[in-house]
């Protein structure tokens, strides 16, 4: 398997731009994670779905930020309009029974100017 | 509200000797804790889970410790190696499924 994809690793744009990060979970995995991680704030859960259905929203920073998964083979995150303090490493994992078995992607590093 | 803290930031060891990592957390009231390694570049590997009934968790060269009382835990590295640099995070499951992490220690092993 090749594990967790995501796109796309690298991306840069303007503060005011609509920002789309993807995210193809392990296949047969029911759970997919959404993380940001900066310097300042370390490592935090965004948002997850179990079976295509979105569980917790509760650390989504604000309405800016929109998550979906229309089927099991993939999921985005959305950020509209961005901002300079969006500038992070956006993490996707996906696990096959809950939060304590996750596999993470390799992250997708956003930098707003 | 829980809390993960890990000291220090940064560490350099010389290869081949023993450490020591630390995590502590403000609130013992915790499902599990786990340890994970990341490399540059890269996304997040588990290490080591620590159910919250149990002590300690070994893997190889690596020895987790659970003492949920004090809110710390510790993560051993046996005879340590250069392969062994990375930033080794610790992560507390409060009970429901959320998980809070760590900011990390980067560790650094000296050939």
């Amino acid at each position: 398997d090749a594990g967790v994809i995501q796109s796309p690793r690298h991306e840069v744009t303007e503060m005011g731009q609509e920002v789309t990060l993807r995210c193809k979970p392990i296949s047969g995995h029911d759970y997919l994670f959404w993380y940001r991680q900066t310097m300042m704030r370390g490592l935090e859960l965004l948002i997850y779905f179990n079976n295509n259905v979105p569980i917790d929203d509760s650390g989504m920073p604000e309405d800016r930020f929109s998550a979906k998964m229309p089927n099991a083979s993939f999921s985005t995150l959305k950020i509209q309009p961005s901002e300079p303090r969006d500038s992070a490493v956006y993490f996707c994992a996906s696990s096959p029974l809950g939060i304590d078995t996750q596999y993470f992607g390799p992250g997708t590093r956003l930098t707003v100017l | 509200k829980q809390e993960v803290t890990q000291i220090p930031a940064a560490l350099s060891v010389p290869e081949g000797e023993n450490l020591v990592l630390n995590c502590s957390f403000t609130d013992s009231a915790i499902y599990n804790l786990q340890w994970f390694r990341q490399d540059p570049g890269k996304g997040l590997t588990s290490l080591l889970l620590i159910q919250s009934s149990q002590r300690e968790q070994t893997s190889g060269r690596l020895n987790a410790s659970l003492d949920k009382s004090s809110g710390r835990s510790t993560l051993y590295i046996a005879a340590s190696q250069p392969g062994d640099s990375a930033t080794y995070l610790c992560a507390v499951r409060p009970g429901d499924d959320k998980i809070i992490f760590g900011k990390g220690t980067r560790l650094h092993i000296l050939p």
